[in-house]
């Protein structure tokens, strides 16, 4: 079955503890990015990988960072998070840009 | 810069309703725009992904259709059910160099009333 997963689900963390989601994706695809939404904000793009080893920044792109060693993962790395990271964080993943998009079961992150 | 509308942001219908939920975009220069299902606390379900070559797009009671020159897409769901209460959100493309990043709408919140 074609997906992509996400983990964890939930996180709960303390501030400056660092942390990282993760996110795979079995389609092969080579484009793959982060979002994050928030009440009143929608879904605001984080960073964005076009293939392996090439990654760039998205709309949000402060107080994270991403890695692209493999095609099929992609993580998300909060090296010292803050409150205002709070958020649900999705990670959608497709065959070329702007092509059929398939997002991850969504990562919801409480830093307090 | 590419900006989605979805207006209203919520609606409530009673179950067996046809309906249409709109979405407006600024940018008419798309190769395409999808539609999203999201359930509370869930992620996203693509729907249907439009062509802009294409007028309309269908998938099973939904059918998507959309019209660059007027800057629109329209998400018609027929005989509407329960099971259909969600968040709508439609997404065009942001062309921005070499990234194409989705603009979403913030979407709508249907309830199917039985």
């Amino acid at each position: 079955e074609a997906q992509v997963t996400q983990n964890p689900r939930y996180l709960i963390t303390v501030t400056g503890k660092k942390l990282t989601v993760t996110c795979s994706q079995n389609m092969n695809h080579e484009y793959m990015s982060w979002y994050r939404q928030d009440p009143g904000l929608g879904l605001r793009q984080i960073y964005y990988s076009m293939n392996v080893e090439v990654t760039d920044k998205g709309d949000v792109p402060e107080g994270y960072k991403v890695s692209r060693k493999e095609k099929r993962n992609f993580p998300l790395i909060l090296e010292s998070p803050s409150p205002n990271q709070t958020s649900l964080y999705f990670c959608a993943s497709s065959s070329g840009t702007g092509d059929l998009a398939f997002f991850g079961q969504g990562t919801r992150l409480t830093v307090v | 810069k590419q900006e989605v509308t979805q207006i209203p942001a919520a609606l409530s219908v009673p179950e067996g309703e046809n309906l249409v939920l709109n979405c407006s975009f600024t940018d008419s220069a798309i190769y395409n725009l999808q539609w999203f299902r999201q359930d509370p606390g869930k992620g996203l379900t693509s729907l249907l992904l439009i062509q802009s070559s294409q007028r309309e797009q269908t998938s099973g009671r939904l059918n998507a259709s959309l019209d660059k020159s007027s800057g629109r897409s329209t998400l018609y769901i027929a005989a509407s059910q329960p099971g259909d209460s969600a968040t709508y959100l439609c997404a065009a493309p942001n062309y921005t160099g070499a990234n194409s990043k989705l603009t979403f709408g913030k979407g709508i919140t249907l309830s199917v009333r039985p």
